[in-house]
């Protein structure tokens, strides 16, 4: 399996602008999370998903942000408008929630830069 | 609010030395504390710690969970340059709660030098 895929790896927009990350989990898992990492916060839970079904949208920080995930192969994160603070290394990461020792499977990550 | 605390937040030593990571947590409806090893790419995953006294180990890494005292360590003996990283301590919670599947600990940056 070639793991978690993320696109694009690095992404560099101004502010204002509408940033679109992708994700695709490994094949048969059956969660899907979306994290943010940065230096002063470290890494944050988004939004995770149960069978392509929003669960907990808690952590995702304003309106600005939204995801989707129209199948079981596929989720976007999208930030709409982007602005300076949203610069992080965005994370999907993807799990067999049953499956035995616990572990997500994470993917490389996107870096976003807003100017 | 659940909270997942680190220490030290850095480690310099030098190849050959043995290191002690620590994580404590005060947490609700715990199910099972990780440690992931971060180098400059995603969280890779080392242990699952359930059980309080039960060291968990691979090859020079090892673990084990205290739940009275609400604490974990990972140990490295004998680190090599390889061993350079974060190191995350995570808590896993029940699916569905308020702070999601997993809260991570900001991370021990680990630094080995030859």
């Amino acid at each position: 399996d070639a793991g978690v895929i993320q696109s694009p790896r690095h992404e560099v927009t101004e502010m204002g602008q509408e940033v679109t990350l992708r994700c695709k989990p490994i094949s048969g898992h059956d969660y899907l999370f979306w994290y943010r990492q940065t230096m002063m916060r470290g890494l944050e839970l988004l939004i995770y998903f149960n069978n392509n079904v929003p669960i907990d949208d808690s952590g995702m920080p304003e309106d600005r942000f939204s995801a989707k995930m129209p199948n079981a192969s596929f989720s976007t994160l999208k930030i709409q408008p982007s602005e300076p603070r949203d610069s992080a290394v965005y994370f999907c990461a993807s799990s067999l929630a049953l499956k035995e020792p616990y572990e997500q499977y994470f993917g490389p990550g996107t870096r976003l830069t807003v100017t | 609010e659940d909270k997942v605390v680190q220490s030290p937040l850095s480690l310099v030593v030098h190849e050959g030395d043995t290191v002690t990571l620590n994580c404590s947590y005060e947490v609700t409806n715990f199910r099972s504390l990780l440690w992931y090893k971060q180098e400059k790419k995603a969280p890779t995953f080392l242990f699952m710690l359930t059980s309080s006294g039960i060291e968990k180990k691979s090859g020079r890494l090892s673990s084990i969970l205290d739940k009275k005292e609400l604490f974990s360590i990972l140990n490295i003996t004998a680190t090599q340059t390889g061993d350079s990283a974060v190191y995350l301590c995570v808590f896993r919670g029940e699916y569905g709660g308020s702070q999601g599947n997993l809260i991570f600990g900001k991370g021990t940056k680990l630094s080995v030098k030859p």
